[in-house]
């Protein structure tokens, strides 16, 4: 069935470190990976998304890197700040028409 | 990006009523919306694809005559939670597809709906 594992659950950082999220998903035909940041009470936003024909993306502090092989992408942030504090959903389109969500992971960075 | 409004932002009900959640795509045609359900601290869960003009699919484990869907226009899907209990509380969300060459696959939430059932 449909799977999107994430690690970590909690994650921990200095202001001005790095950050990555990690998932993995079970259909090899999946070609749509999005990551949204969800604050408490509020709704997911899109903030990087990847397709299976590219391997790599960046957008200023965030990139995505997929492994089609491995079947795992990941999520990187670089020189983290508080406003980066919220909760990180991987996704991964199943089937062309069902978006199956990670477990989420809290970020918080620490100034 | 797309917009999708969903309203109420917040309802409370009383045990055994009936409350409907509206979602509208705002600046697009969205032939599938999907409503999710988030409890505290949890992932997003799907519970159900709207189709515009046809019956909605349902997930596994999901009462489909509890969780009323109807998607009568390509912009306004709808959510009745019937015969409300406690245990429905939840933050219940929508989100649609955005469809198109340079679009693809990308989904748009809406701002989510706050059930409380007393």
């Amino acid at each position: 069935g449909e799977n999107v594992e994430q690690h970590p659950s909690t994650l921990s950082v200095q202001e001005g470190d790095s950050a990555v999220i990690k998932c993995t998903y079970s259909d090899s035909a999946s070609n749509y990976f999005p990551w949204y940041k969800q604050e408490l009470g509020k709704r997911p936003q899109l903030i990087i998304d990847i397709r299976s024909n590219v391997g790599e993306k960046k957008d200023q502090r965030i990139a995505v890197t997929l492994n089609k092989t491995a079947k795992h992408f990941s999520l990187h942030i670089t020189e983290t700040q508080p406003e980066d504090s919220a909760v990180y959903f991987c996704a991964a389109f199943y089937y062309g028409n069902k978006l199956v969500f990670g477990a989420g992971t809290i970020l918080r960075v620490k100034s | 990006g797309a917009v999708v409004s969903q309203h109420p932002s917040r309802v409370i009900c009383k045990s055994g009523t009936s409350v409907k959640i509206e979602c509208r795509s705002l600046d697009f045609q969205a032939t599938t919306m999907f409503w999710y359900r988030q409890f505290p601290k949890q992932s997003l869960m799907l519970m159900a694809t709207s189709n515009e003009g046809s019956k909605a699919t349902y997930e596994q484990g999901v009462e489909k005559d509890k969780f009323l869907i109807n998607h009568a226009s390509l912009t306004l899907s709808t959510l009745t939670v019937t015969s409300a209990h406690p245990e429905d509380s939840s933050f219940y969300i929508c989100s649609a597809r955005v469809q198109g060459t340079s679009s693809g696959n990308t989904i748009y939430f809406g701002e989510g709906s706050w059930l409380t059932v007393v």
